[in-house]
This record gives C-alpha cells, structure tokens and sequence, in this order.
C-alpha cells in the first residue's frame, strides 16, 4: 500500500538528549513536510523540504533539523536546544500532480521524561 | 498572506442530525480548501478539497461542503451525523502552494447517542 510511516509511534526523551523521527513515503512525492501539533493549537510548521537534498524553515524551527538525503525520507531530529518538545509530530507529503493535496503520516508522540 | 478561523473549537450533535462546521478563510489569492479529519492518536485524514470549479464539494463519510466566494467561507456540513463522526475537524487555506498551507485551530465534533 503506497502511504506515509512514522516511526516510532511514542517516544520519550530526556532532558538533554537528541531524538530523531522517522518518516518514510512510497507515493514518489517531492514534497515532504513536518509539523507540530499541541492541544488546542492546531498544527504549525517545522521545516519543509521540496525537493531532495533541499530544505526550508516553517514557521517553528528553533530547536529542530532535518535532512533529505532521498526523495522517500524525510528524518525529524528534535535537539537538546527546543525547550519544550513534548507534542504530536505529524509528517506529511505532497505532490504538484494531486493538486498541491497534503496527505499525512499516522504520527508520533514525543514526551520529555 | 492566508489564515482561517474555524468557529467553534467544540460542537456537538445528536445523532441523526445535521452536522455543519463552519470556516471562514481569508486569502489574498484565490485559494485552495480542504477539509481534514483527524481522530484519536491519527494522523490527519482528506475529507474534501475545493481548488477550481464546482463550489459544492462532496467528500468521504457523507460530508461535503461550499465555496462562498462573496463570504469568505467554505463550511463543512453532512445531513445525518453518525457516531463515527466523533473527532477532530481542521480546515486549511492554501494560495502558493502546498508549503503555504495554512489550518485552523480545530473543531472537536462530539455526537450524542
């Protein structure tokens, strides 16, 4: 089934510590997307990248980076330095053919332990 | 610049009746619109989309929704609200580009047995 995958679904970190999210999708879509979700506060932005070995900052990327090494991967690196990075983290993808339609992944949970 | 506001964070209906969630959009380009729907622990899921063309828009589940032009809004309605309706609604406003793709703060849609 062509699709989106997070992995992992939960994780935790400790104070100090890097972590990476995983986000991998087989719809060959050039564009691939990572956002924030709190409570209440809808998703916001990290990076987004739209083309390989290519990136820009969204509207949150303090604390935050990424690489797109393959058109397929799309890895999320939450640093020592975002201060508050216990959320939902949603990756996403989209292609200029669906209409600039943005389909997402199943998402991961982050908890600062 | 595009942003929307979705009235309501919190709505609630009996079972059997009609569903609306409003959003009002404002966009200094013609913009593309799409309904999302995310339940528990999900990722985000396309309900419907408008881009160009007919302004009544039908989706998955029953739901569709209508570009009004002259009041900046696209609301999402279903006639007859079923228990797996239970969740939450974004809706999103997109004018440059999928990376431009900008959502409201969510509507939790609760359904009353």
């Amino acid at each position: 089934d062509g699709g989106i995958t997070q992995s992992p679904k939960y994780l935790f970190r400790k104070e100090g510590q890097n972590v990476t999210l995983s986000c991998e999708q087989n719809l060959n879509h050039d564009a691939m997307y990572w956002y924030r979700q709190d409570p209440g506060q809808g998703l916001r932005l990290i990076y987004y990248s739209q083309i390989v070995n290519d990136f820009q900052k969204g509207d949150i990327a303090e604390g935050y980076s990424v690489s797109r090494e393959k058109k397929e991967s799309f890895p999320l690196t939450v640093t020592s330095a975002q201060k508050n990075p216990t959320a939902f983290y949603l990756c996403a993808s989209s292609d200029r053919d669906a209409g600039n339609t943005i389909y997402f992944g199943e998402g991961s949970w982050l908890t600062v332990v | 610049a595009q942003s929307v506001t979705q009235l309501g964070s919190h709505v609630s209906v009996s079972e059997g009746a009609l569903v609306l969630l409003r959003c009002n959009y404002s966009s200094s380009v013609p913009p593309y619109l799409f309904w999302y729907v995310q339940y528990p622990n999900q990722g985000l899921q396309l309900l419907l989309k408008y881009t160009t063309g007919a302004t009544l828009v039908k989706g998955i589940n029953g739901f569709e929704a209508e570009f009004k032009k002259s009041e900046t809004s696209f609301h999402l309605t279903k006639p007859s609200a079923h228990m797996s309706d239970a969740a939450e609604y974004f809706c999103a406003v997109s004018g440059q580009g999928a990376q431009k793709l900008v959502f409201g703060q969510g509507t939790r849609l609760t359904i009353n047995p």
